[in-house]
C-alpha cells in the first residue's frame, strides 16, 4: 500500500537558518504530494502541493519539488523564523487507486529559537 | 468565511460508553473525510463521503465505528462501546470537489480520551 516516510524530529534551528525536512513516498500509482502544517493549538493547514513530476510547490517561503526518480518531496526554506515553529506533515493522494483520502507521514516537529 | 467546525472539542468517556462526534464542513463542500490521529502520529484515514454517499469506509478499525452524513452536509462519527485504544484526536476535513488533488480543509479536531 501507499506510505510516506518523514525524517524524525524534533528539528531545532536558530532563526534565519536553512531548513530541510526530508520526505519520501511509496505509491502504486502517480500520486499528488502535499505538505501540511499544524501550528500550536490550530488545525492542519495546506502549506503547498505538487501534482506531477518536477513540479515545484511554494508558499510562505517554503518550497518542495516533486522528484519521481527518487520518490521524494523534501521541504525547504532558506531562512526560518520563530513563527515557523510547528509540526509539518508530508502527505500523498494516489489517483491511480481512486482513493481520495490522504496518506500522511508521522510528522516532523520544527522548533525555531530566536 | 467559516471553516470546518467540530464538536465537542474535548470528550472524556468511560470505557464502554458510546460517543458521537460532529463535523460541520464548509458550506457547499462535496467531499467529507474523517481521520484518526494518535498522539505523535500523522492522521490516518477512516472514511469518506461524497455528498450523502459513504464511498469508502475501508479505514474504520472495527464495526464499533459508524459514520453518517444523511443530508450531505453535517456528519457524525459514532463510536460504540469505547475502548482505551480509541483515545485519539478525530479530525474532519472537507473538500469542494470530488476529484483527487483538491485541497482538504481540516477542522480543529475532537480529542477523545477513554478512561
Amino acid at each position: 500500500g501507499d506510505s510516506v516516510t518523514q525524517m524524525e524530529g524534533p528539528v531545532t534551528l536558530s532563526e534565519e537558518a536553512f531548513l530541510t525536512i526530508n520526505c519520501t513516498y511509496t505509491a502504486t500509482g502517480y500520486p499528488s504530494l502535499f505538505w501540511y502544517v499544524q501550528y500550536p493549538g490550530e488545525g492542519l493547514q495546506l502549506l503547498l502541493k505538487a501534482t506531477k513530476a518536477d513540479d515545484k510547490g511554494s508558499n510562505k517561503g517554503f518550497e518542495a519539488t516533486y522528484r519521481k526518480e527518487t520518490t521524494s518531496f523534501h521541504l525547504e526554506k532558506g531562512s526560518v523564523q520563530v513563527s515557523d515553529s510547528a509540526v509539518y506533515f508530508c502527505a500523498l493522494s494516489d489517483r491511480n487507486t481512486g482513493r481520495r483520502a490522504l496518506t500522511f507521514g508521522s510528522g516532523t516537529r520544527l522548533q525555531v529559537q530566536p | 468565511g467559516a471553516g470546518v467546525s467540530q464538536s465537542p472539542r474535548y470528550k472524556v468517556a468511560k470505557r464502554g460508553q458510546d460517543v458521537a462526534l460532529r463535523c460541520d464542513p464548509i458550506s457547499g463542500h462535496v467531499s467529507l473525510f474523517w481521520y484518526q490521529q494518535a498522539l505523535g502520529q500523522g492522521p490516518e484515514f477512516l472514511t469518506y463521503f461524497q455528498n450523502e454517499a459513504q464511498l469508502d469506509k475501508s479505514g474504520l478499525p472495527s464495526d464499533r465505528f459508524f459514520a453518517e452524513r444523511p443530508e450531505g452536509s453535517v456528519s457524525t462519527l459514532k463510536i460504540q462501546r469505547t475502548q482505551q485504544e480509541d483515545s485519539a484526536v478525530y479530525l474532519c476535513a472537507s473538500s469542494l470537489e470530488a476529484g483527487e488533488g483538491y485541497e482538504q480543509y481540516f477542522g480543529p479536531g475532537t480529542r477523545l480520551t477513554v478512561t
